[in-house]
C-alpha cells in the first residue's frame, strides 16, 4: 500500500444526495491532491492544496467542494451532482518542501468510484 | 502549458519478453520531473520509476528502465523480462522542477495486456 487511505471505496448517489468522500495520508507529506478519473481520459486535476491552503482549483464545478482541516486529511463534499460526474476520484499526496532531495513524486489512494443515477 | 502524450493506448507482450512504452511532452522548462506510474485493474497507483531532468544517467529500477532523450523530449519506460503481473495501465507523468508548482501533467496512458 501507498500510505494513502479513502473511503468510501464505492459510492451510488442520487443527483440529490450529499456526500462526502475522505482521504488520509499517514506518510507527513505537505501538499494533498483531488483528481478525477474518467474511462479514456487523462487523470484531471481538481484541487491541490499545499500546507492545508488552496492553491489550485481547475474550473472545477461548485458541486463539488474540498475541505482539508489538517495536512493529513481531505474531503470532497458532493452535492447535487451529474451523470456525468461519475468516476474513479483519486486522493494523493507529496511532499513539496522542507526535506532534503525532495523529488516531488505523488502517492495515490485506491479511489472512491462514483455512480451518479 | 506542458503536455504529456503516450501515442499506444494499448500495447502486449509475451511473457518474458520486452516491451517499451513511449512517451513524449512539451515544455519550455529546463528543469523537471518525469514519472511512470502503474494502475493494475482495481489496485492503486503506484511509482514505477522517476528522472530528473538534470541527470543524463537513464534511471533503472530492477526490470523497469527508461530511455530520456531530453534535446527529443522523449521519455520510454522498458520493461525486461515481462511478468503477468506487469499488466497494467502505465500513465507518464510530468512535473516543474519548481517549488509548490505541483501540477503534474499526466498523458492519456497506456494499457499493457502481458500473453502467458
Amino acid at each position: 500500500e501507498t500510505g494513502v487511505t479513502q473511503t468510501p471505496r464505492h459510492l451510488v448517489m442520487g443527483m440529490t444526495n450529499k456526500k462526502s468522500l475522505k482521504c488520509e495520508q499517514h506518510l507527513g507529506h505537505n501538499a494533498m491532491y483531488w483528481y478525477k478519473q474518467s474511462a479514456k481520459k487523462p487523470l484531471e486535476l481538481m484541487f491541490v492544496y499545499n500546507f492545508k491552503e488552496q492553491t489550485e482549483n481547475n474550473s472545477v464545478p461548485s458541486r463539488f467542494s474540498p475541505e482539508c482541516p489538517n495536512s493529513s486529511h481531505l474531503f470532497l463534499h458532493l452535492h447535487t451532482l451529474q451523470p456525468e460526474d461519475s468516476a474513479l476520484y483519486l486522493c494523493a499526496s507529496s511532499q513539496e518542501v522542507g526535506l532534503a532531495g525532495v523529488t516531488y513524486e505523488q502517492y495515490f489512494g485506491p479511489g472512491t468510484r462514483l455512480t451518479v443515477t | 502549458a506542458q503536455t504529456v502524450t503516450q501515442s499506444q493506448p494499448e500495447m502486449s507482450v509475451q511473457e518474458a519478453e520486452t516491451v517499451t512504452l513511449s512517451c513524449t511532452y512539451d515544455t519550455s522548462e529546463s528543469d523537471y520531473y518525469l514519472f511512470w506510474y502503474k494502475q493494475p485493474p482495481s489496485r492503486q497507483m503506484i511509482l514505477v520509476i522517476r528522472q530528473e531532468a538534470y541527470k543524463q544517467q537513464n534511471a533503472t529500477e530492477n526490470r523497469f528502465s527508461v530511455n530520456f532523450q531530453k534535446a527529443a523530449k522523449s521519455f520510454s519506460l522498458k520493461i525486461s523480462d515481462s511478468q503477468l503481473g506487469d499488466a497494467a495501465m502505465y500513465f507518464c507523468a510530468y512535473r516543474s522542477d519548481q517549488v509548490l508548482n505541483n501540477d503534474m501533467r499526466f498523458g492519456a496512458g497506456t494499457r499493457l495486456t502481458v500473453k502467458p
